[in-house]
């Protein structure tokens, strides 16, 4: 069982749509990490979050530390929203925050 | 401010020979660290680099190895190539420990061995 997991692997969607891609971890963490990663391989840094929530224009990133859960949420989903989506994040054992583990991505098609 | 500059983007060899991968670092950023992503599938950590030094590895065997320079920028080098070790090389830099800090991602190094 992987560390990360994400739901769903594949996400269609119909412009103007509320999203919502979720991130199970199994292991105590010291920091989430949201990414973005279009085609051709460029990762964009979305979030980082330890507690509570973010937003940050359409997107918004909400973690439960109790219950090792994360979500994003997309607001009014546009085609330039699609992507493929990752959640890492980072080991708050011995010392270990030098280290990432990613999901394996959530990937977003959004139609117009 | 420059961000994350990765070179080459794409490179072709075959098994048994080496590679060198080149990552310039964000200004004001003294962190490197380094990712392998396979198809498909999520990056994976190689390793972190802070202060010209290795200072956290992930589960690659030694012949994956790096360097840091004192304007920060880095190199991962791979000897011995397997075929897989086909893969997007990622590096990315931050103000400090790479799990513990955002991160700015370089394009990749696309790396294909035959």
């Amino acid at each position: 069982k992987n560390e990360v997991e994400q739901s769903p692997q594949n996400l269609t969607a119909q412009e103007g749509e509320f999203i919502t891609i979720n991130c199970s971890y199994s292991v105590g963490i010291s920091a989430l990490h949201w990414l973005q990663q279009h085609p051709g391989g460029g990762i964009v840094s979305l979030f980082m979050l330890s507690s509570g929530k973010k937003k940050h224009g359409r997107l918004i990133a909400t973690i439960n530390i109790q219950e090792k859960h994360s979500s994003l949420h997309i607001t009014a989903s546009h085609p330039r929203d699609s992507a493929v989506y990752i959640c890492a994040v980072s080991p708050n054992s011995g010392g270990s925050n030098y280290k990432l583990t990613f999901g394996k991505g959530t990937l977003l098609t959004v139609n117009p | 401010e420059t961000g994350v500059t990765q070179s080459p983007t794409h490179l072709i060899k075959t098994r048994g020979q080496q590679v060198t991968l080149r990552c310039s670092s964000q200004s004001g950023h003294n962190t490197v660290s380094w990712y392998q992503q396979a198809l498909g599938q999520g990056p994976q950590f190689i390793f972190q680099y802070y202060r010209e030094e290795e200072n956290g590895r992930g589960n690659f065997p030694p012949r994956f190895s790096g360097l840091q320079f004192p304007n920060y920028s880095s190199e991962l080098n791979v000897n011995a190539l397997e075929l897989d070790d086909s893969a997007l090389y990622l590096c990315a830099s931050s103000r400090g420990a790479a799990g513990a800090n955002v991160l700015t991602f370089g394009a990749g190094s696309r790396l294909t061995v035959l």
